[in-house]
């Protein structure tokens, strides 16, 4: 199976500020990375897809990079609804596996 | 748009099975494009590919799973389901649906529809 890291696991930011999350796999898979938030008690949301492309509908301070095994999640200014639980994928190959999630909180 | 929708028992006894259905609407279920997944998340853990579904039948499970899980399709009622055999209280999750993306080249994208999840509780 395809281990996925990220990091950090948790982080406190101020609405405005610029936020990176980075999420690496054991192995090469490519682009075929995806990115979800996730709020409490309400399922994943789909932000980016293929490292990144995004999503209809995601607002474009969401950005995504990186390729092969390295793999970056950007907001460019924290909103007050951003404040979430954030989760790689991959889709390369099965098993899928997720990243165990990044904490993003009000600092 | 497109809705997908868990339903099944909230509590299942340990040994037993655990079944759940995913209702699809706003889109037909056979859908070329497109594949049916079942993912699951303990509370306050991560998240776990138990395993999707094509509309022509054709399956692939989470080899952690494999020997407990069926995930059948009814396209006639757009639906899709799982059943996961001789539960234990580990089993006890909030199991979610979705639909996934394929690509023009057969490639898998995200998982970009999901369901609102339903919890199960393994427990006598």
């Amino acid at each position: 199976d395809i281990q996925m890291t990220q990091s950090p696991s948790s982080l406190s930011a101020f609405v405005g500020d610029r936020v990176t999350i980075t999420c690496r796999a054991s192995q090469s898979i490519k682009n075929y990375l995806n990115w979800y938030q996730q709020k409490p008690g309400k399922a994943p949301k789909v932000l980016i897809y293929a490292a990144s492309s995004l999503r209809s509908g995601v607002p474009s301070r969401f950005s995504g990079s990186g390729s092969g095994t390295d793999f970056t999640l950007t907001i460019s200014s924290l909103q007050p609804e951003d404040f979430a639980t954030y989760f790689c994928q991959q889709s390369y190959s099965t098993p899928f596996t997720f990243g165990p999630g990044t904490n993003v909180d009000i600092k | 748009q497109v809705q997908l929708q868990e339903s099944g028992p909230g509590l299942v006894k340990p040994s037993q099975t655990l079944s759940l259905t995913c209702t699809v609407s706003g889109a037909s279920i056979s859908s070329g494009s497109y594949y049916w997944s079942w993912i699951r998340q303990p509370a306050g853990k991560g998240l776990e590919w138990i395993g999707h579904i094509f509309s022509s039948g054709s399956t692939n499970y989470n080899p952690s799973l494999k020997s407990r899980v069926t995930i059948s399709v009814d396209t006639s009622k757009n639906q899709f389901s799982l059943k996961l055999s001789s539960v234990p209280a580990a089993d006890t999750a909030v199991y979610y649906c979705a639909r996934g993306v394929v690509s023009s080249s057969g490639y898998y994208y995200d998982l970009d529809v999901w369901g609102q999840g339903t919890t199960v509780t393994v427990s006598s």
